[in-house]
Formats: C-alpha cells, structure tokens, sequence
C-alpha cells in the first residue's frame, strides 16, 4: 500500500508570489489534515479535510487555503507569500476522522526569498 | 504556558542505555500520538494511545489519563534511534493535533 505522497519535496518561492501544495492520502483514506513546521513555532495545525469537506481549520490568516477533490487528494495553497512562510508543510491522512491513527507524508519544504 | 509540555528538550545517551521522554497535558484529550521525525523531515507515527500501554519491539509507549501524563521508553538505544520524538495530543471532540515542541535525542555508539 502506498504511503502518503506530497509533492514537490521542496519549493523555492517568491515574497508576493502564491504557491500550491499537493497531498494524496493513503487510498481509501477519505480524511486529511495539514500542518506547518517552523524553527521557533514547532508544529502547527492547519486545517483538516474529509469528504471534500473542511472539518477545522486552525488560526492561521485566510491567505492560507486548501481543498479536498472527489478522489480526496488534497491541495493546500498561500497566496501572497511572506518570509514567515518558509516551513516544512506536512499532511497526514487517516481512514475516518477521530480516534484513529495519522499516517504522515514526507512534507514539502518550503522556502521564501 | 503550551497545552502539550515535553521533557527533556535535548537528551544525549550511549548506546544500550534506556531511555524516558516524558509529555503532560493540560487539555481533554481522546488520544495521544508518539511521533518520530528524522532529520529530512518525514514523520512516522509509532504509537496512538488512549489508555494504558503499548509496546513496539525496544518501544514502550504509557499513559495515565487522570495525570494526564505519557511516557515513551527506549529499551536497549541504539544509533539508528537518534531522531526528534514529538508528542501530539488529540482534543477530545476535535480533529486538531496539538504538538509538543519535541525531545531531539541523540544516541552515540
């Protein structure tokens, strides 16, 4: 069974510029959440996704946004890219939502110049 | 004050010693992951507990719900085991992860 796939491993963007993100969760996992690494925040949620529906979104500011297809590969996207927003973004996919476990991908890590 | 609180931050040991990575939370919680991230940044997800303990070979994963305190135990460390372990807490009733700030262990041969 193939793992959680995010893609690209690593991004160089420009301060003003938007950037999108792309996570296929495990198949048959309908459920996905995003979160952002930094250095001085550690890991933070995001947002989560399930049935192309989003379930919780966590405090980051509305220039952060994400979806969920039918097939429940997800995009995350940030538009007007601050240096703040170098991170490693990671998402994970569970079968449902709830008390059950989290199967993380391999991240993409993002730089801003 | 962070909701998840991990001890220690940094953790150097020899090879074959045991280990303890302590997390206490301040929250209600339904379940609480161990999580294992090497430099690279993937992570693995080693234990999901809601109650009592699990064992994974040389891993041993506790919780006590009423002190709403968990611990991860390395038996016989090794090298290979030299990664930052992050505790992530499940709020009851949400679908939010919240981390602990993690415990960067380093085991020499």
């Amino acid at each position: 069974k193939a793992g959680v796939t995010q893609t690209p491993r690593y991004l160089i963007k420009t301060r003003g510029q938007q950037v999108t993100l792309s996570c296929s969760p495990i198949s048959g996992h309908r459920s996905v959440s995003w979160y952002q690494q930094t250095p001085g925040q550690g890991l933070q949620f995001l947002f989560e996704y399930f049935s192309e529906t989003q379930r919780n979104k966590g405090n980051f500011p509305g220039r952060f946004s994400g979806r969920q297809f039918s097939n429940s590969r997800s995009e995350m996207n940030v538009s007007t890219l601050e240096l703040g927003d170098s991170a490693l973004y990671l998402c994970a996919s569970k079968g449902t939502p709830g008390n059950t476990e989290a199967f993380f991908g391999q991240g993409t890590r993002l730089t801003v110049v | 004050k962070n909701e998840v609180e991990q001890s220690p931050q940094n953790l150097t040991a020899q090879e074959g010693e045991f280990i303890t990575i302590n997390c206490s939370y301040s929250v209600g919680i339904s379940a609480l992951h161990w999580l294992q991230q090497h430099p690279g940044g993937g992570i693995v997800s080693l234990f999901m507990l809601s109650s009592g303990k699990k064992k994974h070979g040389r891993l041993i994963a506790t919780i006590n719900i009423q002190e709403k305190h968990s611990s991860l135990h390395i038996t016989a460390s090794h090298p290979r085991d030299s990664a930052v372990y992050i505790c992530a807490v499940l709020q009851g009733g949400s679908e939010k992860l919240v981390f602990g700030k993690g415990t960067k262990l380093t085991v020499n041969p």
